[in-house]
Order: C-alpha cells, then sequence, then structure tokens
C-alpha cells in the first residue's frame, strides 16, 4: 500500500523567505503526485499535479514542485513568500483503485505553514 | 460556477443520535468520495462510489453508512455506533475514467458530538 510522510509538522517563514516542504512518498510503481492547500475551516485546493513527464512542475499562485525518483520525494517549493500562503499544505499520492473510476488517494498529516511579516 | 457543495457547514450531534452530511456536486464527475479529517492526520477515506446504485469502503468506514441514488449526491450518515465522530469532514469528486486526475472537494462540514 502506497504511504506519504510529511516530516515538518510545523514551519515558520518571514514573509519574502524562500520555502520548501518536504514530502516522501511509499508506492510500487510510478506515482501520482499532488500537492493541496487548505485554508482554516474550508476544503483543499490543488496547487499542483505530477503525472508524468518533466520532474519540475509548476502550479499556482508562485509554487512549484520536483519529482525525484531516486530520492521519492515530491518537495514544494516557492522563492518568496507571502502572509497569505500562510495555510496548511498536503502532499499526496494517488492511485486507481480496480479497473474503475475511483481514485485512491493517500494524503501525508500535513505541514502548517506560518509566515512572520 | 460548478463545484461541490456541502452543507451543512457545523453540525453538532448529540451522543447516540445518527446524523447525514450532504453532498452535492455539478461537476458531472463520476466518482465520489468521503474524508475525514483529525488534526495532525491528514485525511483519512471513509466511503467512496464509482457509479449510481455502487460504493465502497474506505479505510475508516465503521460507524459510517452512505447512498448513491443519483450521480450528483452522496450523503454521509455518522451513526451512532461511531464511537468519535468528531472532525472535519470533506467530500470530493473525480472526473470519469482516464489519467488519473486530481479531486475537487467541498467546503467541509465541522461535525461536533455535543
Amino acid at each position: 500500500a502506497q504511504s506519504v510522510t510529511q516530516p515538518d509538522i510545523h514551519i515558520t517563514v518571514s514573509e519574502g523567505a524562500s520555502l520548501e516542504l518536504r514530502c516522501n512518498y511509499s508506492y510500487g510503481a510510478t506515482p501520482y503526485l499532488f500537492w493541496y492547500v487548505q485554508s482554516p475551516g474550508q476544503g483543499l485546493q490543488l496547487l499542483l499535479k505530477y503525472f508524468s513527464g518533466d520532474t519540475l512542475v509548476q502550479g499556482i499562485k508562485g509554487f512549484e514542485a520536483e519529482f525525484k525518483r531516486s530520492q521519492s520525494s515530491f518537495n514544494l517549493r516557492k522563492p518568496s513568500v507571502h502572509w497569505s500562503d500562510a495555510a496548511e499544505y498536503f502532499c499526496a499520492v494517488g492511485v486507481h483503485i480496480s479497473s474503475g473510476s475511483a481514485r485512491q488517494l493517500t494524503f501525508g498529516s500535513g505541514t502548517q505553514l506560518t509566515v512572520l511579516p | 460556477d460548478g463545484g461541490i457543495t456541502q452543507s451543512p457547514k457545523y453540525l453538532f450531534r448529540k451522543e447516540g443520535q445518527n446524523v447525514t452530511l450532504s453532498c452535492e456536486q455539478n461537476l458531472n464527475h463520476d466518482a465520489m468520495y468521503w474524508y475525514r479529517q483529525d488534526p495532525g492526520q491528514g485525511l483519512r477515506l471513509i466511503y467512496y462510489s464509482q457509479i449510481v446504485n455502487d460504493f465502497q469502503k474506505g479505510d475508516i468506514a465503521e460507524g459510517y453508512s452512505v447512498s448513491r441514488e443519483k450521480k450528483e449526491s452522496f450523503p454521509l450518515t455518522v451513526t451512532s455506533a461511531q464511537k468519535n465522530p468528531t472532525a472535519f469532514y470533506l467530500c470530493a469528486s473525480t472526473p470519469d475514467r482516464g489519467p488519473v486526475t486530481e479531486a475537487f472537494f467541498g467546503q467541509g462540514t465541522r461535525l461536533t458530538v455535543v
């Protein structure tokens, strides 16, 4: 079975500083990888996704992530953090469930980002 | 606008009561899901449905039940058998067959046992 580890429960950065959120996954085949962001009391919004091809993927709000197969990692980065980026971030791996249309998304436990002024 | 609507946003339940959380989507997606979110544990899959009148248990189905009578609706009932129901519940959907695509989420329902 697949699993996702986000080793950092809470990260604090100053506004304008760079950011890297770590994500490690365990899955036997080529994974489908996602990063989602969640504001307090809200649903999840997709930041970016990786299916195949270029290992550096660009997402919304200036985020990017790099897939490194050798390290089983899919770290999220942003060169300059804005106060509005404060939220909780979830990494997820997706696989097909049997032959149907459903997908099994396995989530990490999340990283809470605090941005200091 | 297309999306997923969950209601109510907040729900309070007395011990021993069943409550039903609503989830409606107008995205024409085939598959729908219910997740439970607890602090520090990420999201865990309760039930999912790939087509109308069919649904499958996820990782933590005990104490929950669902129905899928219409493509756009996937209500979740939290029964009195669920011993620790206080949590944030998220409904999601995905498009039909093809490459794995992202899930679209509703805004969630926060359930509290009083």
